[in-house]
Order: C-alpha cells, then structure tokens, then sequence
C-alpha cells in the first residue's frame, strides 16, 4: 500500500494566524482526501483534491477556510486559515491504494493542531 | 440518523473472550465497506474490507448484510494488543464515511 508522509506532526498556533500541512506520497494517485477529526469524534470529510482541478469541499467547508493545492500527483497541501480555537483537531490525508483484490485507503500518520 | 452507526462503547472484556461489533448504513447505494483500527492519538489503519460473502483473517471475521445494511466484526480469542478504536467505514461514491467508533478494552 502507499506510504504518506505527513507534516507537520503537530502545532500550536496563534489564533487568527494560518497553518500549511503536507503530504507526500510515495506513488503517484489520482485523488487525494483531506479529513478532520475533532477531539472524540470520528473522522470527516474536508475535501477532494485532484490533480489539475479545484478541490471539491464538503458540506460546511469552503476554499477561503481550507485552501487546497494539488501541483502533482505525489503531494497535497490543506491549509487552516485564520485559525480558531475551534480548528483545534487533528488533519489528515488519505490515499487509497492497493491492488485489485486488496486494496484500503491509507492515511498520513495526522498534524495534531492546538490553537490557541 | 447518522449515515453510519456503530455500537457506542466501549467495550471492556478480558483476554481470550470473543467480541462482536456491530454497524448499521443508512444509504443502499453505498459500495464498499471497511473496518478500521484507530490507536490512540494514531491515525487509522485498515483492518479487512468486508465482501457480502464475509471474509475472514486469522482471528477477525467480517459480514456484510446488504439487505439488512448491517456490517459487522468479530475478534476471536481477544488480545492485549486488540485494544483500540475500531471504526466501520462505507464508501460511497468514492467518499468515506466514517462510524462514530467503538472502543475496545482487552484486559488480562
């Protein structure tokens, strides 16, 4: 399965100030996925980047919040703008991988915010 | 209603025991189904996918009901090593959609 590395691992960061996250794959994948968990939820679904095209947000997420960059097929960037104590989670990304007969979509190991 | 539902937890059972997880979704069209393991302050790693004919991986057997949208996962002969966070997941249209999560306490 793809391997992701995911940074950073964790922040904190003034309110009102912006955090860029990345990941890098070590494949190329046509679609990459960014999720929120907030502390003691489950995961959600932020966005869909593909490469060459806008991101597609989910319900009650948008672009100014959460800028999304695709430049290749390797890697992805979420940013958090403007922060707020209420952005405090943890990101992730995600790919899905795998072959045919056993395949799973692998997630970065996550960027633990704090905002403060 | 949540679009997928798990039992909420946790679970304390002693080592050796069998445990069984459950998991309702509320879309027919959803296409495929997982189950996950989330360690504590780790992200999620798949466990199995689960197939309408039930699949079965060493000590972890996964069923899938799609007339009944019903999912579940069963670990036999518990270990320590077992506790976590299990997390049913469908995909549909290419989306995740993740289960609240159960969690499981394997106590010796």
């Amino acid at each position: 399965s793809a391997v992701i590395s995911q940074k950073p691992s964790r922040d904190i960061c003034q309110r009102g100030t912006s955090l860029t996250i990345q990941c890098q794959v070590d494949s190329q994948v046509t679609m990459m996925f960014w999720y929120r968990q907030q502390p003691g939820q489950s995961l959600t679904l932020i966005a869909t980047a593909n490469q060459g095209s806008e991101a597609t947000y989910e319900s009650g997420f948008v672009i100014d919040k959460f800028p999304i960059s695709r430049p290749n097929l390797t890697f992805s960037t979420l940013t958090v703008s403007n922060m707020s104590p209420e952005d405090s989670s943890i990101y992730l990304c995600s790919v899905l991988s795998g072959d045919t007969t056993n395949y799973g979509y692998t997630f970065g190991s996550g960027t633990r915010l704090t905002v403060v | 209603r949540k679009e997928v539902e798990q039992d909420p937890g946790p679970f304390n059972v002693p080592e050796g025991a069998t445990v069984a997880f459950n998991c309702t979704y509320s879309n027919s069209a959803s296409q495929s189904f997982f189950w996950y393991r989330q360690d504590c302050r780790k992200e999620p790693k798949l466990l199995m996918s689960v197939y309408s004919s039930g699949n079965e991986d060493g000590r972890f057997t996964a069923q899938l009901n799609r007339a009944s949208q019903y999912i579940s996962l069963l670990i036999r002969d518990s270990k320590l090593s077992d506790s976590a966070t299990y997390l049913c997941v469908v995909n549909k249209a290419g989306k995740l959609i993740f289960g609240q999560g159960t969690e499981l306490s394997v106590k010796p």
